[in-house]
């Protein structure tokens, strides 16, 4: 079974300050993929970087990056200069990426990240 | 681009009555799916529909819950009896058919039973 671990429940940090948010995950199969989504106040789900198991480059997207390390099972996000508007709940998730399977998602619980400016 | 949208955006609905809650899929989208979200909790995967059938539920997924994709374009979730605890946050995702395609959500539908 797919198991995606979000230990922070909850971090708050003051605007322009870095921030990494840990995502650790369990899987059997040998090919996944990982992903990152942002669920503001207003609860949609907005989908932020998806990471093939093949692929641990780890990439920059402006103030964003990702760490995949599959040594550690861990696919961690790091907001570089945080903004007011960063503040939401942030989702690690998973899902299979064989031929036949349903590439259903399997999420973390979430964490909450709120910038104070 | 291409969006998944959902209708309502909010349902209100007495205990005990049923509710459909209505998606459309983006068009060339070839695997379909509903998740849930309790407030303040993890979205959970509830059903894919795959060819024109259910491919995997989850124990969430019971006798109450039924989807259908009646006309090629909508995908419905139907909860025949609903209960308080159905209350939550559905949401819609499509996903095309390469491997490598990710999926694609709706905003969501906020259910409240009362």
């Amino acid at each position: 079974a797919q198991k995606v671990t979000q230990a922070q429940t909850e971090i708050s940090v003051v605007e322009k300050e870095d921030v990494t948010l840990d995502c650790v995950y369990e899987t059997r199969d040998t090919t996944y993929y990982l992903f990152w989504y942002k669920q503001p106040p207003s609860g949609e789900l907005v989908f932020l970087i998806r990471r093939n198991s093949f692929d641990e480059q780890n990439e920059i997207s402006g103030r964003y990056s990702w760490n995949f390390q599959k040594s550690t099972s861990s696919f961690n996000f790091t907001i570089t200069a945080s903004q007011v508007v960063d503040s939401a709940v942030y989702f690690c998730a998973l899902s299979e990426a064989w031929r036949g399977s349903n590439y259903k998602l399997t999420f973390g619980k979430g964490t909450l990240l709120t910038v104070n400016p | 681009e291409p969006e998944v949208t959902q209708t309502p955006s909010h349902q209100v609905t007495q205990m005990g009555q049923e509710v459909i809650l209505r998606c459309v899929p983006i068009s060339n989208h070839l695997y379909f799916y509903w998740y849930r979200q309790i407030l303040g909790q993890k979205v959970e995967f509830l059903v894919s529909f795959y060819n024109n059938e259910i491919s995997e539920k989850s124990e969430i997924f019971d006798d109450q819950f039924s989807v259908e994709r009646p006309d090629g374009s909508n995908f419905t979730l139907k909860i025949r009896s609903t209960k308080l605890e159905d209350s939550a946050m559905y949401f819609c995702a499509s996903k095309g058919g390469s491997t490598n395609q990710p999926q694609h959500f709706g905003d969501g539908t906020r259910l409240s039973i009362l």
